[in-house]
């Protein structure tokens, strides 16, 4: 098993380009997330997804959209890049959305928007 | 909304030394503490978790105490290793809105031989 995997591990943007931040898992669980992690902030959630055809909203949620295309991918999408959203982006996954559920973490993706 | 905080932000310990690692938080409403280990250019991975119903829970040389009443929690790391240096983020949940998890910012752990 691969667990969570992203694409791309690496990407620069200037501002107002957009792009896809790819996730998927191989692990059939049911509940996806995406988060930011910045300096000194810790891991922010971005949005979720508690099942197959849902998607919710998380603390940090402006400038982004999500895609959960089916129960394996998740995808992040930056319709117009900010250097705000300098970062680095990980997806995670976990059995099932209720409380307590272990949440399991991809490689990440280094994002930097000049 | 919730709030975590986290200290240290760094700690630094001798090899075989204790580690403590503290985390509050701000709604009482909030029942589920896991602690993530983030080891460099990886994502986090779980390491251990303790529900509002327990005041403590050990695995091997880890183990993590709650104070519901003072809203704190900490992650006790015994006889460090070289490989216990990572970052460590503690969460907090209050089921809410399912599996929704408010991180501290962190605390990088060194570990010196």
């Amino acid at each position: 098993n691969a667990g969570v995997t992203q694409t791309p591990k690496f990407q620069v943007l200037k501002t107002g380009q957009s792009m896809t931040l790819q996730c998927a898992q191989d692990m059939n669980h049911n509940s996806m997330y995406w988060y930011r992690q910045d300096p000194g902030m810790g891991l922010r959630l971005i949005y979720y997804s508690a099942s197959e055809g849902t998607t919710d909203k998380g603390e940090v949620p402006n400038g982004y959209n999500v895609s959960r295309l089916n129960k394996r991918e998740f995808s992040l999408r930056l319709e117009s890049a900010a250097p705000s959203q300098t970062s680095v982006y990980f997806c995670a996954s976990s059995e099932w959305g209720g409380l307590g559920g272990e949440q399991y973490f991809g490689p990440g993706t280094r994002l930097t928007v000049t | 909304g919730e709030n975590v905080e986290q200290h240290p932000s760094t700690l630094s310990v001798q090899e075989g030394d204790s580690a403590v690692i503290k985390c509050t938080y701000s709604d009482s409403a909030s029942n589920y503490f896991p602690w993530y280990k983030q080891e460099l250019g990886k994502g986090p991975q779980l390491i251990i978790d303790i529900r509002s119903n327990v005041g403590e829970k050990k695995d091997q040389r880890i183990a993590v105490t709650l104070n519901k009443t003072a809203k704190h929690f900490s992650l006790h790391i015994t006889e460090t290793q070289p490989e216990d240096s990572a970052v460590y983020f503690c969460a907090a949940s209050n089921g809410e809105y399912g599996n929704k998890l408010v991180f501290g910012a962190g605390t990088i752990l060194r570990v010196k031989s």
